[in-house]
């Protein structure tokens, strides 16, 4: 089982600043992912890290508003640009369990708070 | 679009009963449903998986069902203990890879003495 580790755990930011998380993984993975979750809302994947190429971003999201950086297979970073208050939430990096279809690990989440 | 429906009431129960949380989506067909435990402050852990082809998956005292007819899974947790109190997730993948996982906001069960 892979262990994740993400930083920072939460933070208060100010409005249209920028924040980078980081996220650690302790064995090499093909595929990282990056998760939202909100206040009382479901997870929403943000996009896929690519090891060597651009990120995979899924509708509504924007990699001027979510750059992403992979420079290789155990590590990756997700930067939240020009906060605003919708921005606060939590932010979740995952990997595939190892060779086993389907499942997730995830990190422990940065929790942003945006004033 | 794909929509999954989890209770979003809490779920209440006594220890030693059996919890029974639901799942519901619509305009989707999963090849997979997942069901994750969040812990408040923590990341959500992998429970279960269970493929469309499958009626009921079992671990420990967790028990899914996958009714791809009714678009429903259930899952149940006997001997319901407090250390069982939690969010629970449940999570559609089309395709199995886990690539494009879509999550249920999640029921949050309670389990008193």
């Amino acid at each position: 089982s892979a262990v994740i580790s993400q930083k920072p755990s939460r933070d208060i930011c100010q409005r249209g600043t920028s924040l980078t998380i980081q996220c650690q993984v302790d064995s090499q993975v093909t595929m990282m992912f990056w998760y939202r979750q909100q206040p009382g809302q479901s997870l929403t994947l943000i996009a896929t890290a690519n090891q060597g190429s651009e990120a995979t971003y899924e509708s509504g999201f924007v990699i001027d508003k979510f750059p992403i950086s992979r420079p290789n297979l155990t590590f990756s970073t997700l930067t939240v640009s020009n906060m605003s208050p919708e921005d606060s939430s939590i932010y979740l990096c995952s990997v595939p369990q190892g060779a086993r279809t389907g499942e997730l690990f995830f990190g422990e989440g940065s929790r942003l708070t945006v004033l | 679009s794909q929509k999954i429906e989890q209770n979003s009431e809490a779920l209440n129960i006594q220890e030693g009963k059996t919890a029974t949380l639901t799942c519901n989506y619509t305009n989707y067909s999963p090849a997979y449903l997942q069901w994750y435990r969040q812990d408040p402050g923590r990341g959500p852990v992998f429970l279960l998986l269970i493929r469309e082809n499958e009626k009921e998956k079992r671990k420990e005292r967790l028990k899914v069902t996958f009714d791809t007819t009714l678009k429903q899974s259930l899952f149940h947790i006997t001997a319901s203990q407090p250390a069982d109190s939690a969010t629970y997730l449940c999570a559609l993948d089309g395709d199995g890879t886990a690539s494009k996982l879509t999550f249920g906001t999640g029921t949050r069960l309670q389990v008193t003495l």
